[in-house]
């Protein structure tokens, strides 16, 4: 009930092509959606995030499309860039105390 | 985006010894903190919540015993590994939620490299 599962495990992408990273969830009391970004030997970084009354939100290059009925969501990277290689998880957030619930994380490499 | 600082990013410590790690939160609040850890190549492990003034909750199969957590203070918050192993060797990653914070935001910490000989 309390998983993400996220795909694909890595994704290589030549530069200026689209990256597209999905989640899927179970539990429907999940109410925050975010992305975050980790390079190596980092923290991760808050990238974008969404929340279920909106099918997407853009920021920059960045964007997360939303299907509530579905209970998935992805993360789409426009004009990817070799400065985009990195980890990417994305997570769900329930309850009062706003624990994260992570996906298994996706390696991005963009090619030069 | 606000700030949590970390510390020490990496330390080396001999088998049995404690080694404490800090997380601040440098320009918020944090009533709540989260200590994840987190393996080469894998997703974060949420160990335990801090919560500032009570006792840290901890995940199923994590030895509070041997993960000390303290939040004393609306902006710090202390993980001491007691007695380390080899295996206790990883990654440690602290990050906070400003006070009545409305968004579920979490910001995290540079994470904190643990290796035990």
């Amino acid at each position: 009930q309390q998983q993400v599962k996220q795909s694909p495990q890595s994704l290589i992408v030549q530069k200026g092509g689209i990256s597209i990273i999905n989640c899927a969830y179970e539990n429907t009391a999940f109410d925050y959606f975010p992305w975050y970004q980790q390079f190596p030997g980092k923290g991760p970084a808050l990238l974008i995030a969404i929340r279920p009354d909106v099918s997407e939100k853009k920021e920059g290059r960045f964007t997360i499309s939303f299907n509530k009925s579905a209970k998935q969501f992805s993360l789409h990277i426009m004009d990817s860039q070799p400065g985009d290689s990195a980890t990417y998880f994305c997570a769900a957030t329930f309850g009062s105390a706003r624990q994260l619930t992570f996906g298994s994380g996706t390696q991005l490499t963009v090619l030069p | 985006g606000a700030v949590v600082s970390q510390h020490p990013s990496r330390v080396i410590c001999k088998s049995g010894t404690s080694v404490k790690i800090e997380c601040r939160s440098l320009d918020f609040q944090a009533t709540t903190m989260f200590w994840y850890r987190q393996f080469p190549k894998k997703s974060l492990m949420l160990m335990a919540t801090s919560n500032e003034g009570s006792k840290a909750t901890y995940e199923q199969g994590v030895e509070k015993d041997k993960f000390l957590i303290n939040h004393a203070s609306l902006t710090l918050s202390t993980l001491t590994v007691t007695s380390a192993h080899p295996e206790d060797s990883s990654f440690y990653i602290c990050s906070a939620r400003p006070s009545g914070g409305v968004t579920g935001e979490l910001f995290f910490g540079e994470g904190s490299r643990l290796t035990v000989l």
